[in-house]
């Protein structure tokens, strides 16, 4: 049993540069999320998916694109990466319910130059 | 939206007791608490539900005042394994699965 999966663990683009996230988990959930943590900023939602074939927007979604493509893979796209991109990105996933505690991913180290 | 948590960081000798406060201007549904060490993910440590159901870790307790929309994290009789950043996560409606973090209180426990 994995978990939740992320890949790459580090990248650096150069702004402008796109690149796609790829989150996959094996635990059955519904529901899977992206955060970015900043220093100072604690974790913030940039788009979850309650089910798969849905996604909505959550705190800070501009600049992002996602792709639920099945159960297990949640995407996020970065289509013109920018300076202020740069952060831990952290994929997640949990039950729908009550007592949806989430699951996270070991996370992504992106630095946009 | 983000709840706020107090203190930002607290040291402690072993053995001795932290509380950490969270609070939010919105009505909640539930409050999670989550730890995460350095360079490491969040790992999950309790759920608070509005009506008092709760579910999460042995060794760790916790409040939740629905009226004051506040919870408070208990971290008795501190061990070296406690240190780490502590986050509260709050949701505002029944099955949103959407959290708001707080900022984090960082905690070091030292010998």
């Amino acid at each position: 049993n994995a978990g939740v999966t992320q890949t790459p663990k580090f990248q650096v683009l150069k702004t402008g540069q796109s690149m796609t996230l790829q989150c996959a988990q094996d635990m059955n959930h519904n529901s899977m999320y992206w955060y970015r943590q900043d220093p100072g900023m604690g974790l913030r939602l940039i788009y979850y998916s309650a089910s798969e074939g849905t996604t909505d927007k959550g705190e800070v979604p501009n600049g992002y694109n996602v792709s639920r493509l099945n159960k297990r893979e949640f995407s996020l796209r970065l289509e013109s990466a920018a300076p202020s991109q740069t952060s831990v990105y952290f994929c997640a996933s949990s039950v729908t319910g009550p007592f949806s505690e989430q699951y996270f991913g070991p996370g992504t180290r992106l630095t946009v130059t | 939206q983000q709840p706020v948590q107090s203190p930002q960081a607290v040291i402690l000798r072993e053995g001795e007791d932290a509380v950490i406060n969270c609070s939010s201007s919105k009505a909640l549904y539930s409050v999670h608490w989550y730890r995460q060490k350095h360079g490491e993910a969040p790992v999950f440590l309790m759920i608070l539900l509005k009506g008092g159901e709760q579910k999460g870790h042995e060794k760790i307790s916790a409040s939740f005042n629905e009226k004051k929309q506040q919870s408070s994290l208990y971290l008795t009789a501190s061990q070296l394994s406690y240190s780490g950043t502590y986050f509260c996560g709050t949701e505002e409606k029944a099955g949103a699965n959407n959290l708001f973090f707080g900022t984090g209180t960082r905690l070091t426990v030292i010998p």
